[in-house]
């Protein structure tokens, strides 16, 4: 079942700034990962941060985990038009299977 | 990376019809793969898990008569919905775990079936 939630639904930002995304979960995981999905589109796997670990980065991502708070946020630093998607966030409990959030829309304006 | 696939990208059929969907890895073994279906600007639903050589798991509330799974071989898994219905019109997805990092899942690029 799906128990990821992820604010804010939509986001639009001018090319260059930085864009937010929140994403809580109700159980205990494993991992969680974020995933990109272009309209139409299937899913682009971006970062898997272990729930051991509070932060990571990957080039102009990064992605936080509290697990005290069940909660993780991805940044994305100097966005630019091609980053416009959707963004998911999966939690991983057993068995490899995703439970994914709402997802978060994100427009980059040029 | 790994590639995964699907076929067909689109597909139009009418109400009581079936429809197969495929899903294929093509550069690694998947002997798990996972069935999701999607609405529109929706999150992803996790529909079953295709196990190579046994029977599928279904989540709770799918049912298993109505979306047939096969995974024939170490790289296909198909998908068969049954009857279809205008509600089963949807975006189909599937994924596989990645040989060596089992963790990150490859995803397909998605089925757009509209049952009219």
């Amino acid at each position: 079942s799906q128990q990821g939630e992820e604010d804010p639904q939509a986001l639009s930002i001018q090319e260059g700034e930085n864009a937010t995304m929140n994403c809580s979960y109700k159980t205990s995981i494993n991992n969680l990962q974020w995933y990109r999905q272009n309209s139409g589109r299937g899913l682009v796997h971006l970062i898997l941060i272990r729930s051991n670990e509070r932060e990571k980065h990957s080039g102009r991502l990064r992605v936080t985990l509290d697990t005290s708070k069940k909660s993780s946020s991805l940044l994305i630093t100097a966005s630019r038009a091609a980053d416009t998607a959707s963004y998911f966030c999966a939690t991983e409990a057993n068995d490899y299977k995703l439970s994914f959030g709402a997802g978060t829309t994100v427009t980059v304006r040029a | 990376g790994a590639v995964v696939s699907q076929h067909p990208s689109r597909v139009i059929c009418k109400s009581g019809t079936s429809v197969k969907i495929e899903c294929r890895s093509l550069d690694f073994q998947a002997t798990t793969m996972f069935w999701y279906r999607q609405f529109p600007k929706k999150s992803l639903m996790l529909m079953a898990t295709s196990n190579e050589g046994s029977k599928a798991t279904y989540e709770q509330g799918v049912e298993k008569d109505k979306f047939l799974i096969n995974h024939a071989s170490l790289t296909l898994s198909t998908l068969t919905v049954t009857s279809a219905h205008p509600e089963d019109s949807s975006f189909y997805i599937c994924s596989a775990p990645g040989m060596e990092t089992y963790n990150e899942q490859f995803f397909g690029p998605g089925t757009r079936l509209t049952v009219l």
